[in-house]
């Protein structure tokens, strides 16, 4: 059974710096691994896609890597900002198009 | 805009009592899921279709059900409530089988069983 892990669950940063949020995965047969944003309250929207034969992924100020191999997957947030204070989930995609997701990352940004 | 809906956004039931919770989207997707989140749980798979008439059970389909009439809506009732119940659900669809799309999520139905 494909266990996604992620830590820290929480994470507190002064604006400016560069958030990393950590996602490792234990079962390497994936189609691919996606970051998702979720903020309080609301659903969840879909940040980065990185498909199992890519290595990064990047938009913006987010660069996503992946290496299937170890079981592991790394979202970089470059210059954090106030706004980007939200949780980060990582999940990862099996036969089926079918998610299985990490517990989270709650990531402050303090002005 | 294509998107997907969720009603109610908040319901409040006893325990026992049969419940349904809405999902319709306009993307004309195939796929549609349905997931809860709990503390200490993360999001977990109830149920999902990949077209009309297609349902599946996900990893906690136990007292749930879903029926799949038109591309647009999946439906999810919990039976007979329980307080386990008590959750924020979540509903998604996506284009395609082979992996390469993303799901997109709807806002989320915040359940309650008293």
């Amino acid at each position: 059974k494909q266990e996604v892990t992620q830590i820290p669950a929480a994470l507190s940063v002064p604006e400016g710096e560069n958030l990393v949020l950590n996602c490792s995965f234990t079962d390497s047969a994936i189609y691919n691994l996606q970051w998702f944003r979720q903020d309080p309250g609301k659903g969840l929207t879909s940040l980065l896609l990185i498909q199992s034969s890519q290595r990064e992924q990047t938009s913006g100020r987010l660069n996503a890597s992946l290496d299937k191999s170890s079981g592991r997957s790394t979202l970089y947030i470059a210059a954090s900002q106030p706004g980007d204070s939200a949780t980060y989930l990582c999940a990862v995609t099996a036969a089926g198009n079918k998610l299985t997701f990490g517990g989270g990352t709650r990531v402050l940004v303090k002005p | 805009d294509a998107e997907i809906t969720q009603s109610p956004r908040h319901k409040i039931t006893e325990t026992g009592r049969q419940v349904t919770l809405a999902c319709h989207q306009t993307w004309n997707h195939n796929n549609m899921f349905w997931y809860r989140q709990d503390l200490g749980h993360g999001l977990r798979l109830i149920h999902y279709s990949y077209g009309v008439q297609d349902t599946n059970k996900g990893e906690v389909s136990d007292g749930y059900s879903v029926s799949r009439s038109n591309t647009e809506d999946l439906p999810l009732t919990l039976e007979s409530a329980a307080s386990s119940q008590t959750s924020v659900y979540f509903c998604a669809s996506s284009e395609g089988s082979g992996g390469l799309e993303t799901q997109y999520f709807g806002p989320g139905t915040r359940l309650l069983v008293l």
